[in-house]
């Protein structure tokens, strides 16, 4: 079946725009997740969606990130008035929070070049 | 707030050598999962661990959990060239955010032929 999707696959922008990232998650799957990866780094979580429950917004790193997602399905990451420290992969996660078992599918990412 | 360290940072080996990482939380975790990510890809889910002193094989690749679910290692027996990526540890400290991880950061494993 289909993957998770995002889009744009990269983007470059100019500093002190704003730019909107996509991701399509697995049909069905409750929870969604992005994250950020700057070059040769780990994983920096930014915020989590689960079902109806309000979003953990806890590793947003400024009031410039913001996140919306609509039910269980599409979800947008903005980032307003980018920065060149902006500048990394964004990818997105989602699964199936059903019991103990709950891995995580992740999207190709979104590599954000900031100018 | 949660930790996870992971060490090494980065392993070298000679193809056929072994290679382990390991991983430790600075809470009890109800679960812990290991991903895989090639150079140029995205994580890629490896497995799960949940119960205390758990360990599961796949091929060559040993995972265990520790009998106090704070830490857990991945060993991988005579490498091949295939295995060169990163390797994340992801850890669920349970709470009111059921169903997030926090992410190690990352073994970078490199395999010389």
């Amino acid at each position: 079946g289909a993957g998770v999707s995002q889009s744009p696959s990269n983007k470059v922008t100019e500093k002190g725009k704003d730019v909107e990232l996509r991701c399509d998650p697995i049909s069905g799957h409750t929870a969604l997740y992005w994250y950020r990866q700057r070059l040769g780094q780990g994983l920096e979580f930014l915020i989590y969606f689960q079902g109806n429950s309000a979003p953990d917004k806890s590793g947003l790193p400024s009031d410039r990130f913001s996140a919306e997602r609509t039910g269980e399905s599409v979800s947008t990451l903005t980032i307003q008035r980018t920065q060149q420290e902006d500048s990394a992969v964004y990818l997105c996660a989602s699964s199936l929070v059903a019991g103990a078992t709950y891995e995580q599918y992740f999207g190709p990412g979104t590599r954000l070049t900031v100018t | 707030g949660q930790q996870v360290m992971q060490i090494p940072q980065y392993q070298h080996v000679q193809e056929g050598e072994d290679f382990t990482t390991y991983c430790n939380s600075s809470t009890t975790l109800s679960n812990i999962q290991w991903y895989k990510q090639r150079p140029g890809g995205h994580p890629v889910f490896l497995i799960q661990l949940v119960k205390s002193g758990e360990v599961k094989k796949q091929k060559r690749l040993t995972f265990q959990f520790g009998e106090a679910k704070k830490n857990s290692s991945l060993h991988i027996t005579a490498t091949q060239t295939t295995d060169v990526g990163t390797y994340f540890c992801a850890g669920d400290a349970g709470g009111t955010s059921y169903g997030k991880l926090t992410f190690g950061q990352g073994t970078i494993l490199t395999v010389h032929p």
